[in-house]
């Protein structure tokens, strides 16, 4: 299948600082991408959904300005998470859309873990 | 609105055996896709199986087949031959057919493998 990275793995930030989160597809081009957050042992909450060229739609309470989406190119989507403060730290996982075959399947990175301190 | 249900939060199974997880789900839409993902402890998602809800057949790959029940709305996996690498976390989830339809997940069940 078609393989999804984000970059970095994991970070540690200091409160009041931004961090930015880099998804890429590496062997198909993606129109759209998603961004999720995810707490220990709860499941997958959806933040926005991105579009290559143009602005992301945010799910409802999610704070566009506090989470900026730029999608720039077609394999590859950045979070920044700016101001951040310790309770944004969480697991961050994007996905990509690949519209190649029939059933436009969605494809996972590995997640990014972030510590706020 | 859609929504997806596990009604079991944790399950065990032997290995060896065989264990069905449940899944229910509510839509309007005629044409979707259902799906069960897999994220074990790396935490990295998987995709286990789709299912086109056009199909009649039930989706199967090697160990793993559904129950796909449409009129009742339910969805089920079965593991079988169960080994201790498919303990992990396991999601339901329904996307409409269609482009930039978002997933709809359920809020996973917790498989453990007992040796």
């Amino acid at each position: 299948g078609a393989v999804v990275s984000q970059h970095p793995s994991w970070v540690i930030c200091k409160s009041g600082t931004s961090v930015k989160i880099e998804c890429r597809s590496l062997d198909f081009q993606a129109t759209t991408m998603f961004w999720y957050r995810q707490f220990p042992k709860q499941s997958l909450m959806l933040m926005a959904t991105s579009n290559e060229g143009s602005k992301a739609t945010y799910e409802q309470g999610v704070e566009k300005d506090k989470f900026l989406i730029n999608h720039a190119s077609l394999t590859l989507s950045t979070l920044t998470v700016t101001s951040a403060h310790p309770e944004d730290s969480s697991f961050y996982i994007c996905s990509a859309r690949d519209f190649t075959g029939a059933a436009h399947e969605q494809y996972f990175g590995p997640g990014t873990r972030l510590t706020v301190t | 609105a859609q929504t997806v249900t596990q009604s079991q939060p944790e399950m065990s199974v032997q290995e060896a055996e065989t264990v069905t997880l449940s899944c229910t789900y509510d839509t309007s839409e005629s044409d979707y896709y259902l799906f069960w993902y897999k994220q074990p402890p790396s935490r990295q998602m998987i995709l286990v199986i789709r299912q086109e809800a056009y199909k009649q057949q039930n989706a199967t790959e090697n160990r793993f087949s559904v129950n796909f029940q449409k009129a009742a709305k339910s969805f089920s996996l079965k593991i079988s031959d169960s080994q201790l690498g498919d303990a992990a976390m396991y999601f339901c989830a329904t996307r409409n057919a269609g482009n930039n339809r978002k997933l709809i997940w359920g809020l996973g069940t917790s498989l453990a493998v007992n040796p």
